[in-house]
């Protein structure tokens, strides 16, 4: 099945503790992104990667780092956690992010509480 | 900047015809997008569109007008499945810029 899988689906930590959500997706698709969702604000891209070792920021890239060593993974570093990064983070790939547009495929999103 | 605005809350009675507006205003565009989000889920494609115009795809149909800056989703026979957010969506270069939402209520 084609899918975008995103873990852990649910994490709580505390301020400063370093941690990774993973992002994987089986489609082969060279497009990758990850974004956070917080009530009234929608969907903010946080850091997209054009294929693997290309990588670029986002709209809120701060705070944040991401790697593309392969295709297929998309991992979300959060080196010291905040408060005000307590959120939904959805990861989700397409085909290719260029001037042909296609449509992105999510994952099914990491509820993230830093206290 | 870059701004893409969309009214908060709508809401529509079953079997009724609703249409969700979307205004844009950014550096670029290649097209744009329409998601639906069920609450606590992740969202999914309904459309996209490149060129000014209506595309219709069964119950769905979303118009573009770039000179505008303006696209609109409109939703026919609404069924209560469709009680979700529409999230509007620009792209341009690799970027991807998203609209807040629109929460769609619908009432039997």
């Amino acid at each position: 099945e084609a899918q975008v899988t995103q873990n852990p689906r649910y994490l709580i930590t505390v301020t400063g503790k370093k941690l990774t959500v993973t992002c994987s997706q089986n489609m082969n698709h060279e497009y990758m992104s990850w974004y956070r969702q917080d009530p009234g604000l929608g969907l903010r891209q946080i850091y997209y990667s054009m294929n693997v070792e290309v990588t670029d920021k986002g709209d809120v890239p701060e705070g944040y780092k991401v790697s593309r060593k392969e295709k297929r993974n998309f991992p979300l570093i959060l080196e010291s956690p905040s408060p005000n990064q307590t959120s939904l983070y959805f990861c989700a790939s397409s085909l290719s992010g260029g001037l042909a547009s296609y449509e992105q495929y999510f994952g099914p999103g990491t509820r993230l509480t830093v206290t | 900047g870059q701004n893409i605005d969309q009214p908060t809350e709508m809401t529509a009675t079953e079997g009724a015809i609703v249409q969700i507006n979307c205004t844009y205003q950014t550096s670029g565009f290649n097209g744009l997008f329409w998601y639906q989000q069920h609450a606590g889920e992740a969202p999914t494609f309904l459309s996209y569109n490149v060129l000014d115009g209506l595309e219709e795809k069964g119950r769905f149909s979303s118009f573009l007008s770039r000179s505008k800056g303006y696209s609109y989703l409109l939703l026919k026979e609404l069924q209560m499945k469709d009680s979700a957010s529409y999230l509007c969506a620009v792209t341009f270069n690799y970027q991807l810029i998203w609209g807040a939402g629109t929460k769609l209520i619908i009432k039997p």
